[in-house]
């Protein structure tokens, strides 16, 4: 299995919902990473996991909250957020030490 | 902010001619790597090149790396409406391969 699936593809969620978005891979990638991505632009790095530890947190606000209960599986929490926050979130994992990067087909976000 | 600068930002061509993308990025790296992304949907990775290496080749693609310029390039050739995507190259950090920083991307328009 060399995919990397998310869940949902599409979420509408008020500035007052709690919702979260899932990410799992089933290759062994022992790196998780979160990325947000607005039209047009390039993807930026939200947060990085290596072996289910935190290890790069890109100063992100603490409405985004994310957790990774197994190697396989990346989870973001989201709280509050804002309309700003609409953009594709993108999730990828790779072997550690290795630069290629496997990403899944994204949650296009929208916050009303 | 992105280290990785591409140009053109745009290029539009007929099908069957080549396309080229430049990348600029600004400090020391292990290796630069170039992905697709079809409107709205995830990155594939299309090549990886390492920092001792000058040219690589995966089937129509061809990628340069002059480390003396801090520039890649890549050529895909006998262009394909499927080709038809954004490019963007992708530069590991000095924190190790884990972050890649994205540049600003190419838009490539394939006319049948």
């Amino acid at each position: 299995d060399t995919e990397v699936t998310q869940t949902p593809k599409h979420l509408v969620m008020g500035m007052t919902n709690k919702k979260s978005l899932k990410c799992e891979q089933h290759m062994g990638h022992r790196a998780m990473y979160w990325y947000k991505q607005k039209a047009k632009k390039p993807p930026e790095l939200m947060f990085v996991y290596s072996y289910e530890k935190l290890s790069i947190n890109e100063s992100v606000p603490s409405r985004f909250s994310p957790e990774c209960p197994n190697s396989s599986l990346l989870n973001l929490h989201l709280h509050a957020l804002q309309p700003e926050d609409s953009a594709l979130y993108l999730c990828a994992s790779s072997l550690l030490r290795k630069g290629t990067q496997y990403f899944g087909p994204g949650t296009r976000l929208t916050v009303l | 902010s992105q280290q990785g600068e591409e140009d053109p930002q745009a290029l539009s061509i007929q099908e069957g001619e080549n396309a080229t993308m430049n990348c600029s990025y600004k400090t020391s790296i292990n290796n630069l790597q170039w992905y697709r992304q079809n409107s709205g949907r995830g990155l594939v990775h299309l090549i990886l090149i390492r920092s001792n290496e000058r040219e690589k080749h995966s089937g129509r693609l061809r990628v340069t790396l002059d480390t003396s310029k801090k520039s890649s390039s890549l050529l895909i050739t006998a262009s394909r409406a499927a080709d038809t995507a954004s490019y963007f190259c992708a530069t590991d950090a000095n924190q190790g391969a884990q972050k890649l920083v994205f540049g600003q991307g190419t838009r490539l328009t394939i006319n049948p």
